[in-house]
């Protein structure tokens, strides 16, 4: 079956520490996408790539860092930057350049900073 | 950012329909109507989309307002299932960054009572 894996499902760490989130895909899409959710919200766009070695800042792109080195991969590391790390994480994707392509979401990532 | 409006909370009961309304008046247009929904600590999950006319999927039916500044998802039998926050987005059409930046509101919470 195609999707998108993310890992671990929950993932606890000491503040001032950096923590990487993977994700991973085996639909071949090109877009990627990562997303927090806070308790009650909405979600909101961290960054994105629209193809590999390349991505963009989303709205909330301070304290967080991605890599875009293989198209299945799009790991997103939360920096000590990050003032209010904890947080769902929810990683995504797409088909490239399609206007009605949906979003394939993972089951996210709860981390928790203490 | 093309932004649309949901209700917060809206119920319904086991077996009847539920129709689920989204306003997005300051469409433009090539932008796509998409509906997700998400359960209880898991990723958000593709519903349907639709640009000018009505569609049917498996899932539900998605009816565009004329001048398209509304949508209503609809569920044609509720199900204990299909209690879950739904969202309504616009997808950005064109090319460039803004057609990968996806708005998600705070969304439409269903409760469907057995």
């Amino acid at each position: 079956d195609g999707g998108i894996t993310q890992s671990p499902k929950y993932l606890f760490r000491k503040e001032g520490q950096n923590v990487t989130l993977s994700c991973e895909q085996n639909l071949n899409h090109d877009a990627m996408y990562w997303y927090r959710q806070d308790p009650g919200q909405g979600l909101r766009l961290i960054y994105y790539s629209q193809i590999v070695n390349d991505f963009q800042k989303g709205d909330i792109a301070e304290g967080y860092s991605v890599s875009r080195e293989k198209k299945e991969s799009f790991p997103l590391t939360v920096t000590s930057a990050q003032k209010n790390p904890t947080a769902f994480y929810l990683c995504a994707s797409s088909i490239r350049g399609r206007d009605n392509s949906p979003l394939h979401f993972g089951n996210g990532t709860r981390l928790t900073v203490t | 950012d093309a932004k649309t409006t949901q209700p917060n909370s809206m119920e319904s009961n086991e077996e009847e329909p539920v129709h689920l309304p989204c306003n997005h008046s300051t469409i433009s247009g090539t932008d796509y109507i998409h509906w997700y929904r998400q359960l209880p600590s898991q990723g958000p999950e593709y519903v349907i989309h639709g640009l000018t006319s009505n569609v049917n999927n498996r899932m539900a039916s998605l009816a565009i307002a004329e001048d398209r500044k509304s949508s209503t998802l609809i569920l044609h039998r509720a199900t204990l299932r299909d209690a879950a926050v739904y969202y309504c987005i616009l997808k950005e059409g064109g090319s460039g960054g803004s057609n990968y930046k996806l708005t998600f509101g705070k969304g439409t919470l269903l409760t469907v009572n057995p």
